[in-house]
């Protein structure tokens, strides 16, 4: 049973304009998550990630928003450059019950020049 | 980058026979983990490890073992492979259990 949900497979943004992947999550004791970006034949890069206590997180280009209550977090990128194509994937732990990541099954984000 | 080797990157091996898949990290870390990469599935966790000799199953466990001997290297092991573990492995490590994890280049594994 999929705990973290991608449901949009693919995205395509026109350069400069924001890219916005989703992600949904079942589990209620969840307080950490992250996105990674993976390029084709190579590992999953970290991103940005998010504490359960905050509700946006930034980092240049990349903001990150959790909304608990609709156990619901999105990734905005501004604006968005033809580097940023690959697949992104969210994940999700339960820090305080276990060591262990949940991923969803990335989005494929291209962004077009 | 974390330095976070894997070994090979590539193998084609047949139905039935032993593969061990190593990765090495440099940076000390005390969580090692080992994931697998399907389509349509993401990234799903076969095992980790907490510390030397200590190591505790994922989700997708099933006709894999693992093994950690010192805190650098920790080996996956299909002791008869099946060509439904056609996959990328990813190896990643952290510092601390479910904090952020950094991932080494993968194995891509063909059985035929």
């Amino acid at each position: 049973d999929q705990q973290v949900k991608q449901n949009s497979p693919s995205l395509s943004v026109q350069e400069g304009r924001i890219s916005i992947l989703n992600c949904d999550y079942t589990n209620s004791m969840f307080d950490y998550f992250l996105w990674y970006k993976k390029y084709p034949a190579e590992g999953p890069t970290f991103l940005i990630s998010i504490s359960s206590i905050k509700d946006k997180n930034e980092d240049g280009r990349f903001t990150v928003f959790l909304n608990k209550s609709a156990k619901h977090l999105s990734l905005h990128i501004v604006p968005s450059q033809p580097g940023d194509s690959a697949v992104y994937f969210c994940a999700a732990s339960a820090r305080n019950t276990g060591n262990q990541f949940y991923f969803g099954t990335g989005t494929s984000l291209t962004v077009i020049p | 980058d974390a330095g976070i080797t894997q070994s090979p990157r590539h193998k084609v091996t047949e139905t039935g026979t032993p593969v061990t898949l190593r990765c090495h990290q440099t940076e000390n870390h005390r969580y090692m983990y080992w994931y697998r990469q399907d389509p349509g599935h993401g990234l799903r966790l076969i095992h980790y490890s907490y510390g030397v000799k200590d190591t505790d199953k994922g989700e997708v466990s099933d006709g894999y073992s693992v093994s950690r001997s010192k805190t650098e290297d920790f080996l996956l092991t299909l002791e008869s492979a099946t060509s439904s573990q056609t996959s990328v492995y990813f190896c990643a490590i952290s510092g601390q259990g479910a904090d952020t994890q950094y991932f080494g280049p993968g194995t891509r594994l063909t059985v035929l």
